[in-house]
């Protein structure tokens, strides 16, 4: 598997302000994936973060509020935008098919951003 | 609908003892895979075992084994020998679709269950 590691790995932010969080892998992927989990609840997944092309967001969630940026095949970033008390949350990125290995269909997750807003 | 249905929120185990965590699933798809993670207090997933739809045996990963019921639609994820840092939320999760085929769908998560390991 991969190692990924996730900064920062945990903040507290104000109000109406913005995070970015950086995802890094230590080997190429083919798809990286971006999750929030909310107190006590499950994960949801936000978007795929494509290289080179706009993220593919799900129900619920839009550009305009997550922007995702992934440049290359090892990073990716999430920002939260103009936060508010219910974006605290663990924020999740997760990596699958490792470039130049023989495929498999688990995706492997970072440590995560546990985010609390004021 | 709930794909994941965990039906136990918490549980209880002492240590060295096996501990059994259900898993059902509903899918009309032939095709699907099925995992399990762990999340501890410091909130990273762990990944633990995958049943794929098609394998012929029940997943096995050193004290991790699966029991995969297709015909009942469960997955139930049985720690042997608990120790104290199982204690954990345990996620079951499915993703439904054929590999490497664009029918490959996202990863579903369950409620989880929350494992307390006890001395």
């Amino acid at each position: 598997s991969a190692v990924i590691s996730q900064k920062p790995s945990r903040d507290i932010c104000q109000r109406g302000t913005s995070l970015t969080i950086q995802c890094q892998v230590d080997s190429q992927v083919t798809m990286m994936f971006w999750y929030r989990q909310q107190p006590g609840q499950s994960l949801t997944l936000i978007a795929t973060a494509n290289q080179g092309s706009e993220a593919t967001y799900e129900s619920g969630f839009v550009i305009d509020k997550f922007p995702i940026s992934r440049p290359n095949l090892t990073f990716s970033t999430l920002t939260v935008s103009n936060m508010s008390p219910e974006d605290s949350s663990i924020y999740l990125c997760s990596v699958e098919d490792l470039v130049g290995r023989e495929f498999t269909d688990t995706q492997y997750f970072g440590p995560g951003t546990r985010l609390t807003v004021l | 609908a709930q794909k994941i249905t965990q039906t136990q929120p918490g549980m209880f185990v002492q240590e060295k003892e096996a501990v059994t965590l259900d898993c059902t699933y509903d899918t009309s798809d032939p095709s699907y895979g099925l995992f399990w993670y762990k999340q501890p207090s410091s909130g990273e997933m762990i990944f633990l075992i995958y049943q794929g739809s098609y394998d012929q045996q029940n997943a096995t990963e050193g004290r991790y084994s699966l029991n995969f019921q297709k015909a009942r639609k469960s997955a139930n994820l049985v720690i042997s020998a608990s120790q104290l840092g199982d204690s954990a939320m345990y996620f079951c999760a499915m993703r439904e679709g054929r590999l490497l085929t664009d029918s490959w769908g996202k990863l579903q998560f369950g409620a989880g269950t929350q494992v307390v390991v006890t001395p």
